[in-house]
């Protein structure tokens, strides 16, 4: 079945420091894929998408994903995070020409300690 | 940003109750989604509409049923509330024009659902 997959459940991190969120992906086709974030109490925001072109994509607030295609992944990354940054981090796919349903991960959620 | 709402925000049931979820939108988009969010099980799609017409399920669509009465409103229904219904329930909107970035979806702010 196609299925998308975040490794880390919940991250736990200090101001400053990097972050990387992990997203893998099932799907065999040419994919459309897209990072939202939830901040407590809201509802989801997109925060990045890749749809073709160059494979290392920017978003907003300083977050950047990479996606390489031969390991099926959509890694989201920022360079040193904030306490603003505490969040839950969805990674979502949707295969192009298909149903264009979005199919996402289970979600990490992130905690940034002052 | 208001082009997605959802009435009400929260709701405490009982079991066995009938409930209506409602979504509206003032995107102009032609596709409207229900999803259902659980602590880490992510989101997940239980009903969706491509238009007015047309209504599909989704991969947890037993339970629930929807209405599609227009096409900036789409209702989700809960026909005999049960405890494991207890979620966050989204209703999301996407555009097939192509005027958006490859289906790009846009979400509601939530209804917080409690079935006793």
């Amino acid at each position: 079945a196609q299925s998308v997959s975040q490794h880390n459940h919940h991250v736990i991190l200090s101001e400053a420091a990097s972050l990387e969120l992990g997203c893998n992906y099932s799907y065999g086709g040419t994919v459309n894929l897209f990072w939202y974030v939830q901040y407590p109490g809201q509802h989801l925001q997109l925060l990045l998408k890749y749809f073709s072109g160059d494979p290392l994509v920017k978003g907003i607030k300083g977050f950047e994903a990479e996606f390489i295609k031969s390991k099926f992944s959509f890694n989201l990354r920022k360079p040193s995070v904030q306490w603003s940054d505490t969040a839950e981090y969805f990674c979502a796919v949707n295969v192009r020409g298909g149903a264009q349903k979005l199919v996402f991960g289970q979600g990490t959620r992130l905690t940034i300690n002052p | 940003d208001a082009d997605v709402t959802q009435t009400p925000r929260n709701r405490i049931t009982k079991t066995g109750k009938r409930i209506m979820l409602e979504c509206s939108q003032t995107k102009g988009h032609d596709r409207m989604y229900w999803y259902r969010q659980d602590p880490g099980l992510g989101l997940r799609l239980i009903y969706y509409s491509f238009d007015v017409k047309d209504i599909n399920k989704g991969e947890i669509s037993d339970g629930y049923s929807v209405s599609r009465q227009a096409q900036a409103k789409f209702s989700l229904s809960l026909e005999s509330a049960i405890p494991n219904q207890t979620a966050l329930y989204f209703c999301a909107t996407s555009d097939s024009s192509g005027r958006t970035f490859g289906n790009e979806q846009f979400f509601g702010p939530g209804t917080r659902l409690t079935v006793l």
